[in-house]
C-alpha cells in the first residue's frame, strides 16, 4: 500500500486560510468517507482533528475543516494562528482493510 | 481521561525480538478496536496493526507480516506488540492508538525501538 500524496511545506500568515490536499485511489481516500487527519507538534504524540473526512471530534476547533472531492481529501484551517504550526498528516481506510497515512505537510506560520 | 502508555521499548540487534505493551485506562477498553502506529525518526507515520475490541479480527502492514502479531489482554486492559525478526528499518517510536470507527482518536507518547549492532 503506497503512502497518500501531501505536498511536504504549506505556509501562511496568521489570520489567513491555508488547505493541505491529500491523493490517493479509489482504493482508499475515493472508496470510502473514512479519511482523519491529525496534529503533530515535535516531539509529541499525534491528535485527531478531523474524522470521517469532515467531522470535528469535541474540543477542537471550528477553524479546522475537512472535505473531500474524488481521490483527493483537503485539510482547511482558517484564521491561522501561531499555534497551528505543526505537521499535519492525512490516513485512509483502505480496500485491504488496512490503513494508510500520507507522508505529511509541515504548516509554517509566517 | 483517556490514558495510554506504552512501554517496552529499547535497543535490540537486528534478528531479534521485542514486545510492546500498551497500558490502558480512563476508557472500557474490551469496546474499543486499538492500532499500533509506528514513526521512525525525523519520518512519517506509518500504521502498523489493527485488533479488534474482542482480538477476533486483526489485520497487519505489508511491512511487518509475519514477523509481528498484536495481542490484547481485556483482563488487563493491556495491548501488546510482540515483534520478531527485527530490522534496522522497523526503528521507531511506537505508538498505540485507540480506534474509534476508522480513525485514531487517543494516542500514547510513544515508545522507541531501536535496532541496532
Amino acid at each position: 500500500q503506497s503512502a497518500l500524496t501531501q505536498p511536504a511545506s504549506v505556509s501562511g500568515s496568521p489570520g489567513q486560510s491555508i488547505t493541505i490536499s491529500c491523493t490517493g485511489t479509489s482504493s482508499d481516500v475515493g472508496g470510502y468517507n473514512y479519511v482523519s487527519w491529525y496534529q503533530q507538534h515535535p516531539g509529541k504524540a499525534p491528535k485527531l482533528m478531523i474524522y470521517d473526512v469532515s467531522k470535528r471530534p469535541s474540543g477542537v476547533s471550528n477553524r479546522f475543516s475537512g472535505s473531500k472531492s474524488g481521490n483527493t481529501a483537503s485539510l482547511t484551517i482558517s484564521g491561522l494562528q501561531a499555534e497551528d504550526e505543526a505537521d499535519y498528516y492525512c490516513s485512509s481506510y483502505t480496500s485491504s482493510s488496512t490503513w494508510v497515512f500520507g507522508g505529511g505537510t509541515k504548516l509554517t506560520v509566517l | 481521561q483517556v490514558q495510554l502508555v506504552e512501554s517496552g521499548g529499547g535497543v535490540v540487534q537486528p534478528g531479534g525480538s521485542l514486545r510492546l505493551s500498551c497500558a490502558a485506562s480512563g476508557f472500557t477498553f474490551n469496546n474499543y478496536g486499538m492500532h499500533w502506529v509506528r514513526q521512525a525518526p525525523g519520518k512519517g507515520l506509518e500504521w502498523v496493526a489493527f485488533i479488534r475490541y474482542d482480538g477476533s479480527y486483526i489485520h497487519y502492514a505489508d511491512s511487518v507480516k509475519g514477523r509481528f502479531t498484536i495481542s490484547r489482554d481485556n483482563s488487563k486492559n493491556t495491548l501488546y506488540l510482540q515483534m520478531n525478526s527485527l530490522r534496522a528499518e522497523d526503528t521507531a517510536v511506537y505508538y498505540c492508538a485507540k480506534g474509534a470507527g476508522y480513525s485514531f482518536d487517543s494516542w500514547g507518547q510513544g515508545t522507541l525501538v531501536t535496532v541496532s549492532s
